[in-house]
């Protein structure tokens, strides 16, 4: 099945930095979705984004498909930031089934 | 706005007793999933449907069963809780037009 990395498994931060995370994947894929995972466990969605680019406020996403990875970036981060951001990805016949990546865990210190 | 809700936040059970969790969803979603997620091994899908009364396995699919009766309802239930299905259980759901899936808030479930 489809592989899904992401990286770095862990990000240190001060407010008001920005910061990348990628999102590998080893095949095609038709969906392509970056969440937030509060501290209550719920996932936020983020992005919707299979191919393209999108902008939400201070948070961005690259998806080129092509090469196989996508990218989030958070500018201007706050605290409220923190916690754990993934990436799943679906693919063409994969019955809408995500495969999600272990994540990044992100904290953005005071 | 998709809202999805699941039964409850926090449920505690004995080894061998029969568990239901029940998520609802509000947006006429074909598809609705059940995950489990887990310290290290991250989120990993135990059954999906796509339609009323119809469900196919997903990864870890064994020690659970589903429901759909309703479209807006899917349950997941285990026949006999063990300690390890001690996990954070969370549904979703996705139309077929736009396959985004939204996320309910988890269910964090004990077995003692």
């Amino acid at each position: 099945g489809i592989q899904v990395e992401q990286s770095p498994p862990d990000l240190i931060l001060q407010e008001g930095a920005n910061s990348t995370l990628r999102c590998n994947f080893s095949d095609s894929v038709n969906n392509l979705q970056w969440f937030h995972q509060n501290p209550w466990g719920q996932l936020i969605n983020l992005f919707y984004i299979p191919s393209g680019t999108k902008q939400n406020g201070r948070l961005s996403a690259t998806t080129v498909a092509t090469e196989r990875y996508s990218l989030l970036y958070i500018s201007s981060s706050q605290t409220t930031d923190s916690g754990v951001y993934f990436c799943a990805v679906g693919t063409q016949g994969g019955s809408e089934k995500l495969v999600f990546g272990k994540g990044t865990k992100l904290t953005v210190n005071p | 706005d998709v809202k999805v809700t699941q039964s409850s936040r926090y449920l505690v059970k004995r080894t061998g007793e029969k568990v239901f969790l029940e998520c609802v969803q509000d947006m006429d979603h074909e598809n609705m999933f059940w995950y489990r997620q887990d310290p290290g091994l991250g989120l990993r899908l135990i059954y999906f449907s796509y339609d009323v009364k119809m469900k196919e396995k997903g990864d870890i699919p064994e020690g659970y069963s589903v429901s759909r009766e309703k479209k807006e309802r899917f349950s997941l239930i285990l026949e006999s809780a063990s300690t390890n299905q001690t996990s954070m259980y969370l549904c979703a759901s996705s139309g077929t037009r736009f396959n985004e899936q939204f996320f309910g808030p988890g269910t964090r479930l004990t077995v003692l």
